[in-house]
């Protein structure tokens, strides 16, 4: 893998509490990503960062906040989780504007 | 809106050649992404193509785009059980965010 490391993998949350998910690269790559992949959906974009402290949201960013204040690191947050929010969170990197993504290997949360 | 489409099963007998179908709408897309995910793993990228080529060919795999209907395909030669996989088709939308097919689940058979 291209050196993005994802924390936690596995989460169980109870409805209506915060939880952070990690992405961390030692790629020193420009842009990041946060996708869901839910059955019959494939995977959607959440947001996206295309440098320190610059983000912008995707088709599915209701509920979810993102903060990037290092290059490596860029932070998902549900602020009150859902039972709707349970899936798995992929991360992905690039280091150009039309370069190809590279993705870490997952979170499973489970919102209960 | 940008929209990714493809059939969602093919099997097929190992040694036989795959070939799994998508269909995108973003006529302004550059790139174009074969990414390939096993159970409970992320995605790999399998290979891609730039939008001004017709074909490109990696050693059992071969792309071929034809962009006036916008329509991609992936052949894989000589299909093994180890290519048993969901396969998704991506279009670039612009700083490299992608816009996924719902996947094509190959199931290869001995």
């Amino acid at each position: 893998d291209a050196g993005i490391t994802q924390s936690p993998r596995h989460k169980v949350t109870e409805t209506g509490t915060p939880v952070t998910l990690r992405c961390h690269q030692t790629e020193n790559h420009r842009y990041m990503y946060w996708y869901r992949q839910d059955p019959g959906h494939g995977l959607r974009l959440i947001h996206y960062s295309y440098g320190v402290k610059d983000t912008d949201k995707g088709e599915v960013s209701d509920g979810y906040s993102v903060s990037r204040s290092k290059t490596e690191d860029f932070l998902l947050t549900l602020e009150s989780a859902t039972s709707s929010q349970t899936s798995v969170y992929f991360c992905a990197i690039s280091e150009q504007e039309y370069t190809e993504a590279f993705f870490g290997q997952g979170t499973r949360l489970t919102v209960v | 809106g940008e929209d990714v489409e493809q059939s969602l099963f093919l099997s097929v007998r190992e040694g036989d050649s795959s070939v799994i179908n998508c269909t995108y709408t973003d006529s302004s897309s550059t790139y174009l992404y074969w990414y390939k995910q096993e159970p409970g793993a992320g995605l790999q990228l399998l290979t891609y193509i730039f939008s001004n080529m017709d074909m490109k060919q990696d050693q059992r795999l071969t792309v071929l785009l034809n962009k006036k209907d916008k329509h991609l395909s992936l052949r894989i030669a000589d299909t093994q059980t180890g290519d048993s996989a969901i396969y998704f088709c991506a279009e670039n939308s612009g700083y490299s965010t992608l816009t996924f097919g719902k996947g094509t689940m190959l199931l290869v058979s001995p």
